[in-house]
């Protein structure tokens, strides 16, 4: 298996446009997370998904964010309208059935910066 | 309410010397524990996890660590580093009836020639 996928790997774009971030999860696996990672806040769950339902999202910070997963093999995180204090890296990560704590597999990240 | 606290931002050490990257919670109830690595532009990975039985975990890369219950901590080891273990490293917490991941603020080890 390639791991898990995100794509773009960078972004920049500039303040008000919409953000759109895709996420492949590793084939067979049913969680789904969403990380942000900043030098200040460090790492932070933003919301995951079980077999495509979202369980969990009271990490995203507000409305402008929103998370999708229309099928076991895809997601996306969209921010809409993006702001400079988005600019992060995002992680997505995927876990193997069964419980949620099993070891979590994390993409390459996507470095968004919002000008 | 939990939390993990990485009290080191930053380690220097030696190559070949031995390395301790503390971690503590707090949880009032009980709790999984992990140490994550993540290398220089790539996304983390797991280097062991604690879930029950021996205290001592053993992991990827020579690390190993111990929890302490009573201590409620979950500090990580390696006795001889090498350069190429230089890389972010964060402890993380998550509660057994829960279904919460928390992440520390990370420890920045550099491993010095």
């Amino acid at each position: 298996d390639a791991g898990v996928i995100q794509s773009p790997r960078h972004e920049v774009t500039e303040m008000g446009q919409e953000v759109t971030l895709r996420c492949k999860p590793i084939s067979g696996h049913d969680y789904l997370f969403w990380y942000r990672q900043t030098m200040m806040r460090g790492l932070e769950l933003l919301i995951y998904f079980n077999n495509n339902v979202p369980i969990d999202d009271s990490g995203m910070p507000e409305d402008r964010f929103s998370a999708k997963m229309p099928n076991a093999s895809f997601s996306t995180l969209k921010i809409q309208p993006s702001e400079p204090r988005d600019s992060a890296v995002y992680f997505c990560a995927s876990s193997s059935p069964g419980d949620w704590y099993n070891e979590q597999f994390f993409g390459p990240g996507t470095r968004l910066t919002v000008l | 309410a939990q939390s993990v606290t990485q009290l080191d931002s930053q380690v220097p050490v030696f190559e070949e010397a031995p390395v301790e990257l503390r971690c503590n919670y707090s949880s009032s109830v009980s709790v999984y524990l992990f140490w994550y690595v993540q290398y220089p532009n790539q996304g983390l990975q797991l280097l062991l996890k604690y879930l029950s039985g021996s205290t001592l975990v053993k992991g990827i890369n020579g690390f190993e660590a111990e929890f302490n219950k009573s201590q409620t901590s979950f500090h990580l080891r390696k006795p001889s580093v090498h350069i190429s273990d230089t890389a972010e490293y964060f402890c993380a917490v998550s509660v057994i009836t829960g279904n919460q991941f928390y992440f520390g603020t990370g420890t920045s080890l550099t491993v010095i020639p």
